[in-house]
């Protein structure tokens, strides 16, 4: 049972347009959610996170929006830049300090920057 | 600054030989994981570590085994490989203390013949 779930297999936007990633979970324990970003041979680097007690969380070129009633959340990166071209991992831990900061990652989206 | 270093990077293995993914921290962070990534399916916790001399199972652990004997370092044993472990393994760490921010290494890339 996939809990974290990232429907979009791929993204392919145009330079300087916005680029919208989502994911959607199944668990209502979650209470913390991260962006995980993954360049080809190389391990995944943390990129943005948001606690479910805000609704939106900002860093520059992107921004986290978090939809608890509908328990789904998405990563806006505006403008997008040919270097964001990667792989990027949703991911949710929760249940409190029994949960040992344990991540579950959604399946990967790949993005295509295209110049 | 090196963080977390897994050896070796890639390995190939036939069906039945054993062996051991080493992962490395320097960052005395006391919370350690390992991860397969296989296509389709995300990244999986296969085991995890809240500190030296403690292990637990995460989400797909048969097969599998891990120590950590000290703090820095987390050890994955295959003791039998089978095909269906050929996979790209990643080693992850992070404070106890400072948020859900994972470390990860650059992966191991094992295929099982």
């Amino acid at each position: 049972d996939q809990q974290v779930k990232q429907n979009s297999p791929s993204l392919s936007v145009q330079e300087g347009r916005i680029s919208i990633l989502n994911c959607d979970y199944t668990n209502s324990m979650f209470d913390y959610f991260l962006w995980y970003k993954k360049y080809p041979a190389e391990g995944p680097t943390f990129l943005i996170s948001i606690s479910s007690i805000k609704d939106k969380n900002e860093d520059g070129r992107f921004t986290v929006f978090l939809n608890k009633s509908a328990k789904h959340l998405s990563l806006h990166i505006v403008p997008s830049q040919p270097g964001d071209s990667a792989v990027y991992f949703c991911a949710a831990s929760g249940g409190g300090g029994t949960s040992y900061g344990k991540l579950t990652f959604g399946q990967g989206t790949i993005l295509t920057v295209h110049p | 600054n090196a963080g977390v270093t897994q050896t070796p990077k890639f390995r190939v293995l036939k069906t039945g030989q054993s062996m051991t993914l080493l992962c490395a921290q320097d960052m005395n962070h006391e919370y350690m994981y390992w991860y397969r990534q296989d296509p389709g399916m995300g990244l999986r916790l296969i085991h995890y570590s809240v500190g030296e001399g403690t292990t637990a199972k995460g989400e797909v652990p048969d097969g599998y085994n891990v120590s950590r004997l000290k703090k820095q370092n987390f050890l994955l044993g295959l003791e039998s490989a089978a095909p269906s472990q050929t996979s790209v393994y990643f080693c992850a760490s992070r404070s106890h203390t400072t948020g859900y921010g994972y470390t990860f290494g650059s992966g191991t890339r094992l295929t099982v013949v």
